[in-house]
Order: structure tokens, then sequence, then C-alpha cells
């Protein structure tokens, strides 16, 4: 799977969008990119995956450049329980392929 | 609650004691996974099932640890002879493999604490 590179970490004040980068310069055409976050002491949340194409859910958007190498989590307003480390995590689907590659990921610090 | 549960959600054991961690899939979730955090670190993969068939080991799974899903419904993970480096959070998650769909749902996790 390919790596990603994430910064260590953000701010972001409440009620304002917070985006979050992450870097997959060596992604292939059949991976995809997962997003999954962990509040403290708690296991990892499934956000939103996407192959190429914008993806939108109840929680979140997902940007995905059009050359794949790089894509932007959207928390539309954040509040203050999406404080939390931020997971960017490609990986093919289908298959043999099924081990999520967790990196340091991204703190978020959502500020009142 | 329809989630992965996992129980206990903390465990306190000595060196040298076994211990045994339960894993309850979402309900019809044909693949499960054991992973391990520790402190400061993102999750690493351990094992994983495909319903009752363990495919795949990791290097971090040493011959103390061993984990089981006997129907291919719940799974256990058994640490033998437990060490002060065992100290961690096992996480459980679970996915129904279906075409190319394959979003992997995790528990709350079991903390260990070896003294």
């Amino acid at each position: 799977d390919a790596k990603t590179t994430q910064p260590t970490s953000m701010d972001c004040a409440e009620g304002r969008a917070a985006n979050l980068p992450c870097n997959h310069s060596t992604i292939s055409g059949n991976e995809y990119v997962y997003w999954y976050r962990q509040i403290h002491s708690q296991g990892p949340q499934y956000i939103i995956h996407g192959l190429k194409n914008n993806e939108t859910n109840e929680m979140a958007s997902l940007i995905i450049t059009e050359d794949r190498k790089s894509s932007t989590l959207i928390l539309p307003h954040a509040t203050l329980r999406d404080t939390a480390v931020y997971y960017c995590i490609v990986m093919a689907r289908g298959g043999s392929n099924y081990k999520l590659t967790f990196g340091k990921g991204t703190l978020l610090t959502v500020n009142p | 609650d329809t989630g992965v549960s996992q129980d206990p959600r903390h465990k306190i054991t000595k060196r040298g004691q076994n211990v045994t961690f339960r894993c309850d899939p979402i309900s019809e979730h044909n693949r499960l996974y054991w992973y391990r955090q520790t402190l400061g670190q993102g999750p690493e993969f351990l094992t994983y099932f495909q319903n009752e068939a363990q495919l795949e080991k990791s290097r971090l799974l040493s011959d103390r640890f061993s984990a089981e899903r006997p129907k291919g419904s719940f799974s256990t993970l058994e640490i033998q002879r437990t060490e002060q480096g065992d100290s961690a959070m096992y996480l459980c998650a679970s996915s129904l493999a279906q075409g190319s769909a394959d979003t992997q749902y995790f528990g709350p996790g079991t903390r260990l604490t070896v003294l």
C-alpha cells in the first residue's frame, strides 16, 4: 500500500471548517483513500473513503485531487467533540488485501 | 447497539499470567481483525479471519499469542505468560467483504496493563 504523509498537528476554531491534508504521491490506480479518526482512548472511527471522485457524507467531505496524489478531509463546522487524531490511509480493496496500515496521523485540536 | 463490542474494556494483570480477550463483530460481518496500539502510535495489524479461517498473522504476533474464531462469529485473543511489553490497547474490527466493499469498523478496545 502507498504511504501517506500528514501534518503532525493542526488547530481549528469551533464552528469553522477544518481542512486536513494528506499526501499520497505513490498511490496506484486501485487504491482507495480512507479516513479514520480516534478520539482519546477510544477505537478508531470510520469517517469516509473515496477512489477518485469527491465524496460527502453526514460526517465530512473528501476532496481528492485530479492526479490523486493528495486529498483533503473537510469537517464543515468543527465542534469540540471533533478533537481527535485523524488518520489518512491508502488501501487497495478487494482480493486478498485486508489490513489497514496506520501512520501517526494528525492531531486536530478544536478550540472554543 | 449493533457495533463491534469487546470484553473486557480494561485488564490489569501480573507478569506471567495468561489473559483472554473477546470480540463480538457486527452481525453477519465475515471478516474480523485484531490490531494492537501502544501509546503514541497508530494501531498495528496483528491477525485476520475470514469466517473461521485465520488467514494471516503478523510477525508482531509471537508464539505466546493465539487467536480463534471458532464458529465464524466472535473471536478470542489469548496472551500466555504476559510480559510488560504486552501492555497496549487491543483493538478488534470487522468488515463485510462483498465485492470491493470492505470497510472496517472498530470496537472500543481492551486496554491491557501488565504489572
